[in-house]
């Protein structure tokens, strides 16, 4: 079964909204999850690692305002994208490690959003 | 720097033959993880595979096998007897030991023909 659920898997909404993603481990405690954005046909891009107790790291070009991530528990990370417009329209996907950094990571099933 | 290269943006495979993915990779750490995943169009990654560094032998998983050569930085996906429902992204990945962040390769979409 999954071990990382993510909700919700599909987002539409109007411009100017605030949409908040969820991502959270089952069985286990991640105190890092990771969140990445792709566009079709395109790679995964890491936008940023959610620590938890602490501010997350954002990858450069990223905009920290735009994109908020809270990891309040060792099994839940939230990315919320203020007032989002249309370029911000994309899959959201979020994954955690459940061991040492040469294993593969546990991913979540993704969010589509589209922003109207 | 570490890097992960798929030159392969598309291949086409006829059902039940085999096809090989290519993936080159770059790191300075001796001790990384390779992993391959899929990616349908549904949008889920699902792990297939994965080959630590220190491994002898070549990782197996039912039709998935990897073909690790170190020497050469190469860590092919064969997919033996391929399937209609195989037709999906491919991405190849590593993590390495003294790293933090697993890397993804650029894809490799591969379409099953009937």
């Amino acid at each position: 079964g999954a071990v990382v659920s993510q909700h919700p898997s599909w987002v539409i909404c109007k411009s100017g909204t605030s949409v908040k993603i969820e991502c959270r481990s089952l069985d286990f405690q991640a105190t890092t999850m990771f969140w990445y954005r792709q566009f079709p046909k395109q790679s995964l891009m890491l936008m940023a690692t959610s620590n938890e107790g602490s501010k997350a790291t954002y990858e450069q070009g990223v905009e920290k305002d735009k994109f908020l991530i809270n990891h309040a528990s060792l099994t839940l990370s939230t990315l919320t994208v203020t007032s989002a417009h249309p370029e911000d329209s994309s899959f959201y996907i979020c994954s955690a490690p459940q061991g040492p950094s040469n294993q593969p990571q546990h991913f979540g099933d993704g969010t589509r959003l589209s922003i109207l | 720097a570490q890097k992960i290269t798929q030159t392969q943006p598309g291949m086409f495979v006829q059902e039940k033959e085999a096809v090989t993915l290519d993936c080159t990779y770059d790191t300075s750490d001796p001790s990384y993880g390779l992993f391959w995943y899929k990616q349908p169009s549904s949008g889920e990654m699902i792990f297939l595979i994965y080959q630590g560094s220190y491994d002898q032998q070549n990782a197996t998983e039912g039709r998935y096998s990897l073909n690790f050569q170190k020497a050469r930085k190469s860590a092919n996906l064969v997919i033996s007897a391929s399937q209609l429902g195989d037709s999906a992204m491919y991405f190849c990945a590593m993590g390495e030991t003294g790293g933090f962040k697993t890397i993804f390769g650029a894809g490799t979409r591969l379409f099953v023909k009937a």
